[in-house]
């Protein structure tokens, strides 16, 4: 079966600095791999995804995330946080098969100013 | 515009009523989802649909049900509200590329419907 770990409740990061959100995969065949951001009261909005090819996948407001099949992980990174990205995101997998995504637990990034 | 819609965004209401949380979209998707979500939380699978007259549950036991009827409309109801479904609740679609393996498309997400039983 198909999962997702999100090790981290919380992150803290200072405006300015990079940040990390941390995904680890579970999947019996090739994953494809999704980020998703929420702000309060509202809806998931995508990020980016990973299908195939390029290992580092470019995304939404500077936000980038490495696949590595080896660590079965997928980061979530921005090389500069802004007090604005503070939020909820969410890590997700789908493997092969008409099924609808997994998502993880979610990860609460804090940026202070 | 193409989007996915949900109404009411906020509904609060007392035990034992009967309630139909809306969700529609306009992409043309065949794939829809709903989801349910306490504040801040994990998303929690409630039931999808492929298409239309396909309905299936998802991981996490629901005393709500779903139809659908046309491909662009989802509804959940709950025949008896209690205090124990106050919740939100967010509706996806999703589609399948023509010729695709369905697995590549990300789910698009509305508002949600942020539900309080009293």
């Amino acid at each position: 079966a198909q999962s997702v770990a999100q090790p981290e409740d919380q992150v803290n990061v200072a405006e300015g600095n990079p940040l990390t959100v941390k995904c680890t995969y579970s999947v019996s065949g090739n994953p494809y791999l999704f980020w998703y951001v929420q702000y309060p009261n509202r809806g998931l909005q995508f990020l980016l995804k990973y299908i195939t090819g390029d290992n580092l996948v470019k995304g939404s407001y500077g936000f980038e995330a490495e696949f590595n099949k080896s660590q079965t992980s997928f980061h979530l990174k921005k090389p500069s946080a802004l007090v604005s990205d503070s939020a909820l995101y969410f890590c997700a997998v789908r493997e092969s098969g008409n099924t609808p995504l997994v998502f993880g637990k979610g990860t609460r990034l804090s940026v202070i100013a | 515009e193409a989007d996915i819609y949900q109404t009411p965004r906020y509904l609060v209401i007392g035990t034992g009523k009967k309630i139909t949380l809306e969700c529609s979209q306009t992409m043309g998707h065949d794939k829809m989802y709903w989801y349910q979500q306490d504040p801040g939380m994990e998303l929690h699978l409630i039931h999808y649909s492929y298409g239309v007259n396909s309905t299936e549950k998802g991981d996490l036991s629901s005393e709500s049900t779903v139809s659908r009827i046309r491909t662009e409309h989802f509804p959940l109801t709950l025949e008896s509200a209690r205090p124990s479904h106050t919740s939100q609740y967010l509706c996806a679609s999703s589609e399948v590329l023509a010729g695709g393996p369905g697995t590549r498309n990300e789910q698009f997400f509305g508002p949600g419907t942020r539900l309080t039983v009293l």
